[in-house]
């Protein structure tokens, strides 16, 4: 059972728009930074969203991030068949002292 | 170019401890970052184990913490990771990963190693 909740699938067609949820509490979303990874399988994650809705250099614009309460969203327009892969969220917990992962939402375009 | 390279056995026995090493290559371990560890399970999520900062205590996952010890070895810029008395719950893929703040942000991954434990 993760800390952070994530949907464990979604699905769209090409050209569309796609979000992804991640639900917290206050000790961790509520009150810092939340982090998006992408992983494809047999690799290492790749960040795409660090500080809630900054992108490293090489994100193209089409995906964003944002943060409301204890809630934060992934956000990918201008779907394309490389976009599939399993996204992850992740935030530091006070309470816990520790990084929390969402479970991971897998997305599969159609 | 910063790269980090997991390594150590790939079958441990239970009950025993499971140690990796990570040697980082590109950067410096006492140059500012924290170093960590994170592991999924097959087919799971991922879970952070513990990071450590040069000359600081390390931070560990609560329900790991009384197994881990992560530490760093600034002559061969390594950092490594000891898990004691593991069970098949711990069977994953383990990854060494450097973070620019203990924050859930990893800038670079190692490729991951699967540890198995089994007897």
């Amino acid at each position: 059972q993760s800390v952070l909740t994530q949907p464990p699938s979604a699905s769209e067609t090409p050209g569309q728009r796609v979000t992804f949820s991640c639900s917290g509490s206050s000790s961790n979303i509520g009150s810092n930074y939340v982090y998006w990874y992408k992983q494809l399988p047999g690799t290492a994650p790749k960040v795409l969203i660090y500080r809630t809705n900054q992108r490293p250099s090489g994100v193209p614009d089409r995906i964003s991030g944002s943060k409301s309460g204890t809630s934060a969203s992934l956000a990918i327009s201008g779907l394309r068949s490389e976009d599939e892969g399993d996204y992850y969220c992740a935030a530091w917990d006070d309470s816990l002292s520790g990084v929390v992962f969402g479970g991971g939402t897998k997305l599969t375009v159609l | 170019q910063v790269q980090l390279q997991e390594s150590g056995p790939g079958v441990v026995r239970p009950s025993e401890t499971l140690s990796l090493t990570c040697t980082v290559s590109g950067y410096s371990i006492s140059g500012g970052y924290y170093w960590a560890w994170i592991r999924q399970s097959p087919g799971k999520g991922l879970e952070w184990i513990g990071s450590i900062y040069h000359n600081e205590r390390p931070y560990y996952n609560p329900p790991l913490k009384s197994r881990v010890t992560i530490s760093l070895d600034t002559a061969k810029n390594q950092f490594s990771l000891n898990l004691s008395s593991v069970t098949a719950a711990d069977t994953a893929v383990y990854y060494c990963a450097r973070e620019p703040d203990i924050a859930g942000h990893v800038d670079y991954w190692g490729q991951g190693t699967l540890v198995t434990v089994s007897s």
